[in-house]
């Protein structure tokens, strides 16, 4: 259990154009679901949480209009990158989280990643 | 604030051998503290947790016990498999349910 799917596994683009990465829960209802940004050698750097049915919160720093966020049902969070650039380049990755059901509590599990090329 | 430090890598292992993987925290009130897995080319998983102090968590033969007075969550293991062979990232998560990661640690274990 506890399994948690994004599509697409990696992306390439061209500058200018937006990308929607999908983030699923496949085998349980996610309430929170975060956004993180890895890059190469680095730690994972949180974008922003979203809570099923509200906005999302963003971190500092992170730009709500440029990376949208919608958490639209509570198995379906999407991260869109609006108008890439180069420097949008890297590895996002998302979790999921049910602080209110049981095993769940305090964990994350996460998606395998998406990795997002902008040319 | 919240923040986690963990040992800077590489580090290099020989099959069998005693693994540490040292991680400290700074956080407000009383965190989770737990310890991730990324094997190349996937995602991160759950390796192990521990939610109040003196708990030690333990998975896959890996141990890491909440040390609030010392304020750390150090990673070990007996003897290192090449399978073992991964980044490790240790991580703490708030009241607010918020998770803070390490930098990881990438660890090779040679046969």
């Amino acid at each position: 259990g506890a399994v948690v799917s994004q599509h697409p596994s990696w992306v390439i683009c061209k500058s200018g154009t937006s990308v929607k990465i999908e983030c699923r829960s496949l085998d349980f209802q996610a309430t929170t679901m975060f956004w993180y940004r890895q890059f190469p050698k680095q730690s994972l750097m949180l974008m922003a949480t979203s809570n099923e049915g509200s906005k999302a919160t963003y971190e500092q720093g992170v730009e709500k209009d440029k990376f949208l966020i919608n958490h639209a049902s509570l198995t379906l969070s999407t991260l869109t990158v609006t108008s890439a650039h180069p420097e949008d380049s890297s590895f996002y990755i998302c979790s999921a989280s049910s602080p209110q059901v049981g095993r769940f509590q305090e964990t994350q599990y996460f998606g395998p990643g998406t990795r997002l090329l902008v040319l | 604030g919240n923040s986690v430090t963990q040992m800077e890598g590489p580090v290099t292992l020989s099959e069998e051998a005693f693994l540490t993987i040292n991680c400290t925290y700074t956080a407000t009130g009383y965190p989770s503290l737990f310890w991730y897995v990324q094997y190349p080319g996937e995602g991160l998983q759950l390796l192990l947790k521990a939610t109040k102090a003196d708990d030690k968590g333990s998975n896959k033969g890996f141990e890491a016990t909440y040390r609030k007075e010392t304020t750390s969550f150090h990673l070990e293991k007996g003897s290192v498999q090449v399978s073992d062979s991964a980044v490790y990232f240790c991580a703490l998560r708030n009241t607010g349910n918020q998770f803070y990661f390490g930098t990881g640690t990438s660890l090779t274990v040679i046969p």
